[in-house]
């Protein structure tokens, strides 16, 4: 089955650590992206990557660093640089040139 | 600043019912319009969308209209089923500097609830 998987689905994470969280999508999508939602909030665009070995900044990057070594993989650390980093993260990947893009399962993610 | 936003944040229907979700943008240039439903603990899921030279367009069971004087967006779902309860974001597509790439920004969301 083609599709986009995240892992794990539940991360805890202390205080001045950082965590890398996994997406992988074997759709053969050039462009991927990690969004986070907080409670009762759309989602924000944190960094997005079009091609493998470029991404850009989205709209609330400070505290988080990417890399796209693969097409397809679009790891993502949440770094002890994020004040706030309880939340649940979702990356999704879309064609090139299409505004569909496809969601993963999300990973929630809780600073003890 | 640009945004997309939303009239109601919850709707409560009976089954079977029509529903009726709004969304209110702003940027006059968005050029494409999508409709996602997010089950609770899930990624959202694709719904329909529709390009900025259309009016409407209509799925199964599901109809999005556009309304470019007003800036207005509305999402239709017919015979409305508990399995549809789910909270539905719009958003709109914009551009980066003239290349492909789909930046969506999404508006905040409604919750809708389909009573048996």
């Amino acid at each position: 089955d083609g599709g986009i998987t995240q892992s794990p689905k539940y991360l805890f994470r202390k205080e001045g650590q950082n965590v890398t969280l996994s997406c992988e999508q074997n759709l053969n999508h050039d462009a991927m992206y990690w969004y986070r939602q907080d409670p009762g909030q759309g989602l924000r665009l944190i960094y997005y990557s079009q091609i493998v070995n470029d991404f850009q900044k989205g709209d609330i990057a400070e505290g988080y660093s990417v890399s796209r070594e693969k097409k397809e993989s679009f790891p993502l650390t949440v770094t002890s640089a994020q004040k706030n980093p309880t939340a649940f993260y979702l990356c999704a990947s879309s064609k090139r040139a299409s505004a569909e893009q496809f969601f993963g399962p999300g990973t929630r993610l809780t600073v003890l | 600043g640009e945004s997309v936003g939303l009239h109601l944040p919850t709707l409560s229907v009976q089954e079977g019912d029509n529903s009726i979700i709004n969304c209110a943008y702003s940027n006059s240039a968005s050029d494409y319009f999508i409709w996602y439903k997010q089950e609770s603990g899930k990624g959202p899921q694709f719904i329909i969308d529709i390009r900025s030279n259309m009016d409407k367009r209509q799925g199964q069971r599901v109809t999005v209209l556009l309304n470019k004087t007003v800036k207005h967006l509305s999402l239709q779902i017919a015979a409305t089923q508990p399995g549809d309860s789910a909270v539905y974001f719009c958003a709109e597509k914009t551009d980066a500097g003239g290349t492909s790439y789909g930046k969506l920004t999404f508006g905040q969301g409604t919750i809708l609830t389909v009573h048996p």
